[in-house]
């Protein structure tokens, strides 16, 4: 079985500010595919990164940088300097195993004010 | 890049009518794809798996004789729901993964709200 926590539902920020979301996922496989995606009010999930299992690299991709960690295994997810069009619902997801389907994360509802 | 389409974007229907989704890859081969369904402010669950040219698999709880799933090609799937009711009104998303891509990349379609009067 295969199952991932977003335990933030909501968070607010001011733009400008630094916001982490946190994942922390579940799967007995050793290998498996970490994904976020966000979904902005138009309802389009966009696909933000994927990360295998054997690659524990954090990476950074602009104002995005994720942090994957297997000892807790977390994959969170920091945005620099946010911008009011970050606003939207972020999902993380995992694939594992011989499932090769996306169990979902209950989703962040991040809000970033003017 | 990976582009899904789907079609149409806003469906509403009156209670008993049926109605049929399309999702497209544009510009990849899909060997599986996946029909999701999202409630307000909730997650999206997985309704069923396609595979081209074979049956699909549904998930527990998901009625395959209301959501009729056809995977005809590599590049389409449609989703019909059946004598739809009001409960039935969702936002249905449909997924597409590359063929040979090893790398379980799903690539969404933007979404089908559907509302039944």
């Amino acid at each position: 079985a295969q199952k991932v926590t977003q335990a933030q539902t909501e968070i607010s920020v001011v733009e400008k500010e630094d916001v982490t979301l946190d994942c922390v996922y579940e799967t007995r496989d050793t290998t498996y595919y970490l994904f976020w995606y966000k979904q902005p009010p138009s309802g389009e999930l966009v696909f933000l990164i994927r990360r295998n299992s054997f690659d524990e690299q954090n990476e950074i991709s602009g104002r995005y940088s994720w942090n994957f960690q297997k000892s807790t295994s977390s994959f969170n997810f920091t945005i620099t300097a946010s911008q009011v069009v970050d606003s939207a619902v972020y999902f993380c997801a995992l694939v594992s195993g011989s499932a090769r389907q996306l169990t979902f994360g209950s989703g962040t509802q991040l809000t970033v004010l003017p | 890049g990976a582009v899904v389409s789907q079609h149409p974007s806003w469906v509403i229907c009156k209670s008993g009518t049926s109605v049929k989704i399309e999702c497209r890859s544009l510009d990849f081969q899909a060997t599986t794809m996946f029909w999701y369904r999202q409630f307000p402010k909730q997650s999206l669950m997985l309704m069923a798996t396609s595979n081209e040219g074979s049956k699909a698999t549904y998930e527990q709880g998901v009625e395959k004789d209301k959501f009729l799933i056809n995977h005809a090609s590599l590049t389409l799937s449609t989703l019909t729901v059946t004598s739809a009711h009001p409960e039935d009104s969702s936002f249905y998303i449909c997924s597409a993964r590359r063929a040979g891509g090893g790398q379980e990349t799903q690539y969404f379609g933007p979404g089908t709200r559907l509302l039944v009067l």
